[in-house]
């Protein structure tokens, strides 16, 4: 069935360096996709997004990568902050005729001082 | 500035008991979307409204489960007959009319059922 997954539960990083967070995804229908940050308690916040016309969108400190050969998507974040620390998760629309949004495991990436 | 408001916070109940749980989405946010979230896990997609018509309901895991909305305002999720295994946080979303695109989520309700 569709379904997105992530490779990674659990990615520690030393602040300072890059952090990548990959995802999976299964339909290659799919032609958007959006990376969510949660923090502890609260509701995830959009942080990028990319559409399936797109391999590479960049934002503030973030880049989005977008492979549709291999289906796989990854959030690159240059110079891990603690601020950082949080539950990341990849969605896929995967079918541009609704609005449904399927969401990843999530991986939670912990940055060391 | 309001973002999307949910209530209550936090719910206990006991297992049977039926619960509402209400969110409040940004004004002029036509698309409204309900999410579980289980301990350590993703989101798993419950319903999907478009102004108060809900379009998607495909995600609602058995009959116990009901929302609706009014206008393009104020939602409320049913669980009636609650049980253990509905104990989660359950995530309200709103999007702009504009179509795909950002959603904005609320806080979160946790509930637990005993």
């Amino acid at each position: 069935g569709e379904s997105v997954g992530l490779h990674l539960p659990t990615l520690s990083v030393q602040e300072g360096d890059n952090s990548i967070i990959n995802c999976a995804y299964s339909n290659s229908a799919s032609d958007y996709f959006i990376w969510y940050k949660q923090e502890s308690g609260k509701g995830p916040q959009f942080i990028i997004d990319i559409r399936s016309n797109m391999d590479k969108r960049q934002g503030q400190r973030v880049t989005v990568l977008l492979n549709k050969t291999v289906k796989h998507l990854s959030l690159q974040i240059a110079a891990t902050q603690p601020g950082d620390s949080a539950v990341y998760f990849c969605a896929e629309n995967p079918n541009s005729g609704t609005y449904k949004y399927i969401f990843g495991t999530g991986t939670r990436l912990k940055v060391l001082a | 500035g309001a973002g999307v408001s949910q209530s209550p916070s936090n719910k206990v109940t006991e297992k049977g008991k039926d619960v509402e749980l209400r969110c409040d989405p940004i004004s002029g946010h036509t698309a409204l979307y309900w999410y579980r979230q289980r301990l350590g896990q993703g989101l798993e997609f419950l319903i999907y409204f478009q102004g108060n018509s809900a379009p998607d309901k495909s995600g609602l895991p058995s009959d116990r489960f009901s929302a609706e909305r009014t206008g393009e305002s104020v939602s409320t999720l049913t669980i009636q007959r609650t049980q253990q295994e509905d104990s989660a946080v359950y995530l309200c979303a709103s999007s702009s009319p504009r179509g795909l695109g950002e959603q904005f989520f609320g806080p979160g309700t946790r509930l637990t059922v005993l």
